[in-house]
């Protein structure tokens, strides 16, 4: 069975500094690899997606990841962060052939402090 | 939202009563998908179909049932409601069901069973 962990449930950082988001997955075979942020009372809005090929992946907003194969990670970054930012983050994963659902993380809080 | 509106947006309901969520979406896209987001356990899937009149089951579909006689409509019942069913439900889209295809979702009901 395929799985999603983000071991952090709020990170907190400053404006400005630089944040990461953790995630770690397990799935069988080759993963594809997903991001999400959701703000208050909304759906979640797509970031960025890991498929194949180069190990860092940029998205919308400044956010990039960083796809580990050895390290089963796919940390979410941003080299400077905005109050803007302040939202919660899902990190999801599927697997490959045919149907497979997508298995979401249970989120990371991230609060960027003014 | 890419084009996906719910409804209603709130409810509250009292228990064994029968409620019926409506998705409906403008873009025609084969795949939809209910979820439910509960604290702690992020988003689980109840339901998805590939098309009219083809469902099937997530992972928490006990006590749901859905139908989808046209394209755009995709509806999700609790025939007998439980307060366990309280919960934040969220309908999706993506363009084909595997691969790297994100989903989009929509603003969410927020359900409260009594």
């Amino acid at each position: 069975a395929q799985s999603v962990a983000q071991p952090e449930d709020q990170v907190n950082v400053a404006e400005g500094n630089p944040l990461t988001v953790k995630c770690t997955y397990s799935v069988s075979g080759n993963p594809y690899l997903f991001w999400y942020v959701q703000y208050p009372n909304r759906g979640l809005q797509f970031l960025l997606k890991y498929i194949t090929g180069d190990n860092l992946v940029k998205g919308s907003y400044g956010f990039e990841a960083e796809f580990n194969k050895s390290q089963t990670s796919f940390h979410l970054k941003k080299p400077s962060a905005l109050v803007s930012d302040s939202a919660l983050y899902f990190c999801a994963v599927r697997g490959l052939g045919g149907y497979q659902k997508v298995t979401f993380g249970t989120g990371t809080k991230l609060q960027v402090i003014p | 939202d890419a084009g996906i509106t719910q409804s209603p947006r709130h409810k509250v309901t009292e228990t064994g009563t029968p409620v019926t969520l409506r998705c409906h979406q403008t873009e025609n896209h084969r795949y939809m998908y209910w979820y439910r987001q509960d604290p702690g356990h992020g988003l689980r899937l109840i339901h998805y179909s590939y098309g009219v009149k083809d469902t099937d089951k997530g992972e928490v579909s006990d006590g749901y049932s859905v139908s989808r006689s046209k394209t755009e409509d995709f509806l999700l019942t609790l025939e007998s409601a439980t307060s366990s069913q309280t919960s934040v439900y969220f309908c999706a889209i993506s363009v084909q069901a595997g691969g790297g295809n994100e989903q989009f979702f929509g603003p969410g009901t927020r359900l409260t069973v009594l």
